[in-house]
């Protein structure tokens, strides 16, 4: 089975400031990891997967994640937040032969001026 | 991609009650998802529906408990049956097209307060 480990909670950060949500998976197989964004009160919205290939992948709204296996994280980052990007965010995995994704808790990146 | 809708956005239970949740997807899709996010938890996957056939649940989660339906390839509904406490968290749907590798699509979720 897969696991995910969020190691922060909540990242406050200021406007304009890069930030990095850190994310650590634990896996006896071959993975797929996923950054999900949940703004308030909407449903969760894909930001970036990692499948294969390089191994830093680029997503929306100018989010980036690198896949570190020797490290076995994926941790997402962005040189510069707005106000906006204040959200909660998920790490996710799934096994390359099944459906289910295996989420981490969350963390809260606050964004403030 | 999707737009998915469920009902309720929220609502507020006693225990030993029933509630059944509806999830709908502006598009036909193979797969749908029903998660569950206790608070200050992880989401967690209950079970796959697939439609024409019995949804498949997860280790801990039991049909008696959760049952699904799957009527159409746009349609979904699950129930959390004989409510407790232990139940109050946030019931999300999610949507895919079959491929492993494919992004799920989530719905904006139910959040059930059971008292």
């Amino acid at each position: 089975a897969q696991s995910v480990t969020q190691l922060d909670s909540q990242v406050p950060v200021f406007e304009e400031a890069p930030v990095e949500l850190r994310c650590n998976y634990s896996s006896s197989v071959s993975v797929y990891l996923f950054w999900y964004v949940q703004y308030p009160n909407q449903g969760l919205q894909l930001l970036l997967k990692y499948l294969s290939g390089s191994t830093l992948v680029k997503g929306i709204n100018g989010f980036e994640a690198e896949f570190n296996k020797s490290q076995t994280s994926f941790h997402l980052r962005k040189p510069s937040v707005h106000i906006s990007d204040t959200a909660e965010y998920f790490c996710a995995v799934s096994g390359i032969s099944g459906y289910a994704l295996n989420f981490g808790k969350g963390t809260s990146l606050l964004v403030t001026p | 991609s999707a737009v998915i809708s469920q009902k309720p956005s929220r609502d507020i239970c006693q225990r030993g009650t029933s509630l059944t949740i509806q999830c709908q997807v502006d598009s036909q899709v193979t797969m749908m998802f029903w998660y569950r996010q206790q608070p200050g938890q992880s989401l967690t996957l209950i079970a796959t529906a697939n439609q024409g056939s019995e949804a498949t649940y997860e280790s801990g989660f039991v049909i008696d408990k959760f049952p699904i339906s799957r009527p159409n390839l746009t349609f979904s509904t699950l129930t959390v049956s004989n409510m407790s406490p232990e139940d109050s968290s946030i019931y999300l749907c999610s949507v895919g097209w079959g491929g492993v590798s494919d992004e799920q699509f989530f719905g904006p979720g139910t959040r059930l307060t059971v008292l």
